[in-house]
């Protein structure tokens, strides 16, 4: 089956960390760019980073640069993204999709079913 | 961070149409081309066209996008009920280097 599953949310402090993880199946892993978007309450969707099938190439949101770390396991077909310094603007639903190419390019056509991260004292 | 402009809200009948816009500029929509996305409450978002016009497979022909310029839109003919959700455009962005997203419109359908 076509799809991808996160994991790694959770209750977290003020200046906290958490890893996100997303498992990919049914598809050539490293054809494909991958991203990562939050939904927060009440916000629209939100881009923060992707990253080129090979793992070479990464991009940020210039809100997210510095503190979150996009990264890739093309032998474990699994997508990473370290969030550092947290604060509570980044509680969200946090969705890992994948793009139509190897570059970030031309949509995003496969979406897991989020992982919630709480930032919260 | 919506780079693109979407209108907030969208209300139609039941079996009308609805159209909505997005709009960016040179390096993003006018460029690399939009991409539409559909958001039901409680469900990840789903990919209803992308680069401008095309539809992946299992996506209904009552969805269709289209371009002109630096604005996107997305038609959705004969509204049902469940057309009722969240719908937000994207493109990359060429010169940030960013995936830019509309805020998004909320569609009712009456």
């Amino acid at each position: 089956e076509v799809q991808l599953l996160e994991s790694g949310g959770g209750l977290v402090q003020p200046g906290g960390s958490l890893r996100l993880s997303c498992a990919a199946s049914g598809f050539p892993f490293s054809n494909y760019a991958l991203t990562w978007v939050r939904l927060a309450p009440g916000r629209g969707l939100e881009w923060l980073s992707a990253i080129s099938g090979t793992g070479n190439t990464a991009y940020y949101e210039a809100s997210v640069k510095g503190r979150f770390t996009i990264s890739r396991d093309n032998s474990n077909n699994t997508l990473y993204l370290q969030l550092d310094s947290l604060t509570v603007d980044d509680t969200a639903t946090y969705f890992c999709a994948k793009y139509n190419s190897q570059a970030p390019r031309h949509g995003m056509d496969l979406w897991g079913q989020g992982t919630t991260v709480t930032v919260s004292s | 961070q919506a780079g693109l402009t979407q209108p907030p809200s969208v209300s139609k009948d039941l079996g009308q149409t609805a159209t909505l816009t997005c709009t960016g500029d040179s390096d993003n929509v006018g460029n690399q081309g939009a991409a539409w996305l559909q958001k039901h409450q409680g469900h990840p978002p789903k990919l209803l066209s992308y680069r401008n016009d095309k539809r992946p497979s299992g996506i209904s022909e009552r969805f269709s996008a289209s371009r002109s310029g630096n604005t996107a839109s997305l038609t959705i003919t004969g509204l049902q009920p469940e057309d009722e959700a969240d719908y937000y455009c994207s493109a990359w962005d060429r010169g940030l280097n960013v995936e830019v997203f509309g805020g998004g419109t909320k569609l009712t359908v009456l």
